[in-house]
């Protein structure tokens, strides 16, 4: 399974709405998760089940999507959300596939 | 609160090798599965291994079956990866990751070990 991710770089006014996609060669049902990655920071699990906030997410990330069709949405940007964000899928095992990231930036 | 710190990484040559420790905190270690996953400067990230909650299992990604292995001390809450025959294309800051209990996603991930291999 490849994921492709779109756009690869995202410039977003703060307060903005971010839209982020992630679609899959074949389909993955509903096991996609989005992770958050800064530097010197551990990634950040955001999303899995496609839609499932992760325990102390905020609510301004949402995630939906199924099949081969994904997009993660940053609600109202704020400054701390400048990040690289990558989907994988948890379909198959092992889990292996992860997208090539969008990098998110304020414009 | 579920902390992962790794270490072992450093500057290699190539053909050398390198053992990474990842020691957990905050959760019940013995019932979870954990992973190594990379990243290249510069480039996404990478799945390198699983290993399950007893240690009976492990899987590696095809880029580095054979040179690395994956083992894990429940008694010590720590996680370990052998990495023989360093390449330079092994060059990346790795990171151990838990997955939940039920799903193929990483929960919780450490900071990072940065692991050079240069001659």
């Amino acid at each position: 399974i490849v994921l492709t991710q779109s756009p690869a770089t995202l410039s977003v006014s703060p307060g903005e709405r971010a839209t982020l996609s992630c679609r899959a060669s074949q389909t993955v049902s509903n096991k996609l998760a989005w992770y958050q990655c800064k530097p010197g920071q551990a990634p950040r699990l955001l999303i899995y089940d496609a839609s499932t906030r992760a325990t102390g997410i905020p609510d301004r990330f949402s995630g939906s999507g199924s099949g081969t069709e994904f997009t993660l949405t940053i609600g109202s940007l704020q400054s701390e959300d400048v990040a690289v964000y990558y989907c994988q899928q948890h379909n198959d095992w092992p889990p292996d596939t992860f997208g090539g990231g969008t990098k998110v930036e304020i414009k | 609160e579920v902390h992962l710190v790794e270490s072992g990484g450093g500057l290699a040559q190539p053909g050398d090798s390198l053992k990474l420790s990842c020691t957990a905190s905050g959760f019940d270690f013995g019932k979870s599965a954990i992973n190594w996953v990379r990243q290249a400067p510069g480039k996404g990230l990478e799945w390198v291994s699983t290993i399950s909650a007893s240690g009976g299992t492990a899987y590696y990604a095809d880029s580095v079956k054979g040179r690395f292995t994956i083992s894990r001390d429940n008694s010590k809450n720590e996680i370990y990866l052998q990495i023989d025959s360093l390449a330079v294309e092994d060059t990346a800051l790795y990171y151990c990751a838990k997955l939940p209990t039920i799903g193929g996603y990483f929960e919780y991930w450490g900071r990072g070990t940065l692991v050079t291999v240069s001659s």
